[in-house]
């Protein structure tokens, strides 16, 4: 079944335990984002990655960090989290970026830094 | 930064009416998105508009391009219960790869 999955679905962590939150597709996809959601401000996008070992900053990309060694892996990392962190995290995948954008969601983690 | 707004934040309708919600930008966009957000899950790709004055429709989902590239409407005829969830616009910026989103329109529908 094509699909993106993350894991873990639920954290509940504290401030400045370094933390990972994987995201995995097996659609061969090329494009490969990173969201939060919050109420009153919808998805925010993180960071992004465009290829393999090619990644970007979305609009909010103060405190994560990715990578892309693989194509169909592109975790999430939190070095340092910090309560403000707090949010319900969706990666998503699409073919390319071109033309079409149909981004595929994965089922959400919902982060919780006390 | 860019900006998407996204009205209404929340509409509540009987089974039957139609439906209709807009995004406004103070920065073009070459391409817009409607993405629907059931409770629980991720957002699901409703219609792709590509062109300036683009109309597309899915179904009972009615979606047009502004002419002037910093608007979208969406329109949903003759709601049914499984209407209900967050709708979201979204904006691809001119470089590509950014996706911005609105801040969602909660949609709920009484039968």
């Amino acid at each position: 079944e094509a699909q993106v999955t993350q894991n873990p679905r639920y954290l509940i962590t504290v401030t400045g335990k370094k933390l990972t939150v994987t995201c995995s597709q097996n659609m061969n996809h090329e494009y490969m984002s990173w969201y939060r959601q919050d109420p009153g401000l919808g998805l925010r996008q993180i960071y992004y990655s465009m290829n393999v070992e090619v990644t970007d900053k979305g609009d909010v990309p103060e405190g994560y960090k990715v990578s892309r060694k693989e194509k169909r892996n592109f975790p999430l990392i939190l070095e340092s989290p910090s309560p403000n962190q707090t949010s319900l995290y969706f990666c998503a995948s699409s073919l390319d970026s071109g033309q079409g954008y149909e981004q595929f969601f994965g089922p959400g983690t919902r982060l919780t830094v006390l | 930064g860019q900006q998407l707004n996204q009205s209404p934040q929340s509409m509540f309708i009987q089974e039957g009416e139609d439906v209709s919600m807009n995004c406004t930008s103070s920065s073009i966009f070459n391409t817009w998105l409607w993405y629907k957000q059931d409770p629980g899950e991720g957002p699901v790709l409703l219609i792709a508009l590509y062109k300036a004055g683009e109309l597309t429709s899915n179904g009972r989902l009615t979606a047009q391009f502004g002419i002037t590239r910093k608007d979208s409407f969406l329109n949903i005829s003759a709601s049914i219960p499984s209407d209900v969830g967050i709708y979201f616009c979204a904006g691809v910026d001119n470089q590509g790869g950014k996706l911005i989103f609105g801040q969602g329109t909660e949609l709920s529908v009484k039968p």
